[in-house]
């Protein structure tokens, strides 16, 4: 089993409506990230969180909301999805300043 | 000024041949960097981390971190169409503590 699940893989949901993004972690880190991926642009931070009880804005913050549920899980919504939210999108863990583990992706389509 | 920046490209190298990779970064008190590897629609991996001045060697990688100049780069050895990928370099820790920030990833071609 992968020590990052996100659910689900593949999502296509329609303008307007709610989504729920889950991840969750075997491997114990406190830090937890969302990352949104778009050709040519990198990933850019959406949310992060220290611990259930810090979580913090990224760089496009705006239109997304987290929910980060005990130390393994760390949810990402999408309250009213529209079309230009269409990525892929990634969770990522790790221990203090060291290296991240990613998740296998969610890539989701806003029609 | 972005936080974290590289070369787009793409670039292309002919196999066997040496591919250097560039990133420069803004804050410069950041303390932690890494290169990933990622395939197109893939998870990215990582391949080095370097946390202090100097060059770090790993097989036919070399990380290469210079604080002063604010720049951090990635050479690979004998390249291989294997390495074909988007290479993502990473920063973190300094003034925005904890904040793992990336930068829009270099594509490598390595060509037979």
């Amino acid at each position: 089993d992968a020590d990052v699940t996100q659910t689900p893989r593949n999502r296509i949901t329609k303008t307007g409506k709610r989504i729920m993004l889950e991840c969750s972690q075997t491997k114990g880190h406190d830090r937890m990230y969302w990352y949104r991926q778009d050709p040519g642009l990198g990933l850019r931070l959406i949310y992060y969180s220290f611990d259930v009880k810090d979580i913090n804005k990224g760089e496009i913050s705006d239109g997304y909301s987290v929910s980060r549920q005990a130390q393994a899980k760390f949810s990402l919504s999408l309250e009213s999805a529209i079309p230009n939210q269409t990525a892929l999108y990634f969770c990522a863990t790790s221990e203090r300043d060291t290296e991240a583990f990613f998740g296998q992706g969610t890539r989701l389509t806003v029609v | 000024q972005k936080e974290v920046e590289q070369n787009s490209g793409p670039l292309s190298v002919p196999e066997g041949a040496i591919a250097s990779l560039n990133c420069t970064y803004s804050d410069r008190v950041s303390q932690s960097f890494f290169w990933y590897r990622q395939y197109s629609g893939k998870s990215p991996e990582l391949i080095m981390s370097i946390y202090s001045n100097g060059d770090k060697e790993d097989g036919r990688f070399t990380a290469q971190l210079n604080k002063a100049s604010q720049y951090v780069s990635l050479l690979i050895r004998d390249s291989q169409p294997s390495d074909s990928a988007t290479y993502l370099c990473a920063v973190n820790g300094g003034t925005s503590y904890g904040k793992l920030t990336f930068g829009q990833g270099t594509i490598l071609t390595v060509h037979p």
